[in-house]
């Protein structure tokens, strides 16, 4: 089984400031299965991010995925109000189980 | 426009049933794998299942942790994913969701919450 670890756990930000999220694997996974979530109390989660580096339908180009291999970021540029939430890392490479990170908690600072 | 309803949630005894569906719509599902993924109260996600397809002679595969107890079925005439859970335990308290990927794109359901309380 793939283990994902992101870091940090928090990350307390103002408005404006940028942030990076990482996640790491514990074994190189294909690019084109590797994807980053969104998601705010009661909701499900948004895809941001598929393809490590591709952007899902209608997400601002204020969110970019980096990566390959064991090492993936995304990057959220001038922080806005409603980007502050859970992010989750998640690959679905070859044959299950499928695995998440533990998730990052973005914070107004 | 691809579209995954989930249904059938609610709340059930420790060691009872409870079956979900998933209707999906605006894709060929015949074609397609269709997963499962739970998300307990507070906590992180967890893959649950998949069935693949008719090609694949419908081949179920699952967590270590529902194996034995959750079965995984499909009904391509009808569009349609199911999840029959048995012998429920207060841990399966989760939103559950289905997924499919498609050419790499991930698309879910919104979930339907499942809570397993005496």
């Amino acid at each position: 089984e793939i283990v994902l670890t992101q870091s940090p756990g928090t990350l307390s930000l103002s408005p404006g400031e940028r942030a990076t999220l990482s996640c790491r694997a514990s074994q190189s996974v294909d690019s084109k299965y590797f994807a980053w979530y969104q998601q705010k109390p009661g909701q499900p989660p948004r895809l941001l991010i598929y393809g490590a580096s591709s952007r899902a339908t209608g997400i601002s180009d204020r969110f970019s995925g980096s990566g390959s291999g064991t090492d993936f970021t995304l990057t959220v540029s001038r922080l806005e109000s409603e980007d502050f939430a859970v992010y989750y890392c998640h690959q679905y490479d070859g044959s299950p189980p499928y695995t998440f990170g533990q998730g990052t908690k973005l914070d107004i600072k | 426009e691809v579209q995954l309803v989930e249904s059938g949630g609610g709340v059930v005894q420790p060691g009872r049933s409870l079956r979900l569906s998933c209707a999906a719509s605006g894709f060929t599902f015949s074609d397609h794998y269709m997963d499962w993924v739970r998300q307990a109260p507070g906590k992180g996600f967890e893959w649950v299942g998949r069935t693949k397809n008719k090609e694949k002679t419908y081949t179920t595969e699952y967590a270590a942790s529902v194996k034995g107890r959750f079965t995984i079925s499909r009904d391509d005439s009808k569009t349609s994913l199911y999840l029959q859970m048995n012998s429920l335990k207060t841990e399966d308290t989760a939103v559950y969701y289905c997924a499919t990927f498609i050419s790499g794109y991930p698309y879910w359901g919104q979930g339907t919450l499942v809570t397993v309380s005496s």
